[in-house]
């Protein structure tokens, strides 16, 4: 099967703007989990979707959202970016398995730098 | 709530040497925990999971961790280091209905010939 995969990979955006980022999910995989990694925080949980719906979310302003569509892919946007939003943003696809517990799959991440 | 607590930030071996790479948790329901590899400009790569089947859990690249409950503890060893295990080690914990990772600060690892 074929990994998380993201796009874009690198992406540099200035302050005020906004920006989408997206991910396909590894085939057959219902969940996909967003985190923000950087320097500082090191990685923080944004939010995760399971069937088009947002299950949990994390501790972010509402200029971070996300969406997932029918086919499991899911796009994140921040608006009004600001200088503390580069980061490397990574996505997750999570495996439900024989148990009931959930394993989660990243992929590449999308390094976004914000000037 | 859960939480990670790694011990060491950066931790340097000498190739063949034993790696030892120390995790704590907190969990107030039974925690799934997991060690996941970063090497630079990548993302994460899982290397095991505890998902209380065994207490040993081996992983890929000759890793293994031991889960021990009453030290609240999920260590990563490696009998014998290699200059490609140089890479970002970070330890993370889930559990419950909450289906979010948490993660520890990282740990370094350098490989010295």
């Amino acid at each position: 099967k074929a990994g998380v995969t993201q796009t874009p990979r690198y992406l540099i955006k200035t302050r005020g703007q906004q920006v989408t980022l997206s991910c396909s999910p590894i085939s057959g995989h219902r969940s996909v989990s967003w985190y923000q990694q950087t320097p500082g925080q090191g990685l923080q949980f944004l939010f995760e979707y399971f069937s088009e719906t947002q299950r949990n979310k994390g501790n972010f302003p509402g200029r971070f959202s996300g969406r997932q569509f029918s086919n499991s892919r899911s796009e994140m946007n921040v608006s009004t970016l600001e200088l503390g939003d580069s980061a490397l943003y990574l996505c997750a696809s999570t495996s439900r398995e024989r148990g009931g517990h959930e394993t989660q799959y990243f992929g590449p991440g999308t390094r976004l730098l914000v000037l | 709530a859960q939480s990670v607590t790694q011990l060491g930030s950066h931790v340097s071996v000498s190739e063949g040497a034993l790696v030892l790479l120390r995790c704590n948790y907190s969990s107030s329901v039974p925690p799934y925990l997991f060690w996941y590899v970063q090497y630079p400009n990548q993302g994460l790569q899982l290397l095991l999971k505890y998902t209380s089947a065994a207490t040993l859990v081996k992983g890929i690249n000759g890793f293994e961790a031991e889960f021990k409950k009453s030290e609240t503890s999920f260590h990563l060893t490696k009998p014998s280091a290699h200059m490609s295990d140089a890479a970002e080690y970070f330890c993370a914990v889930s559990g419950g209905s909450n289906y979010k990772l948490t993660f520890g600060k990282g740990t370094l690892l350098t490989v010295n010939p």
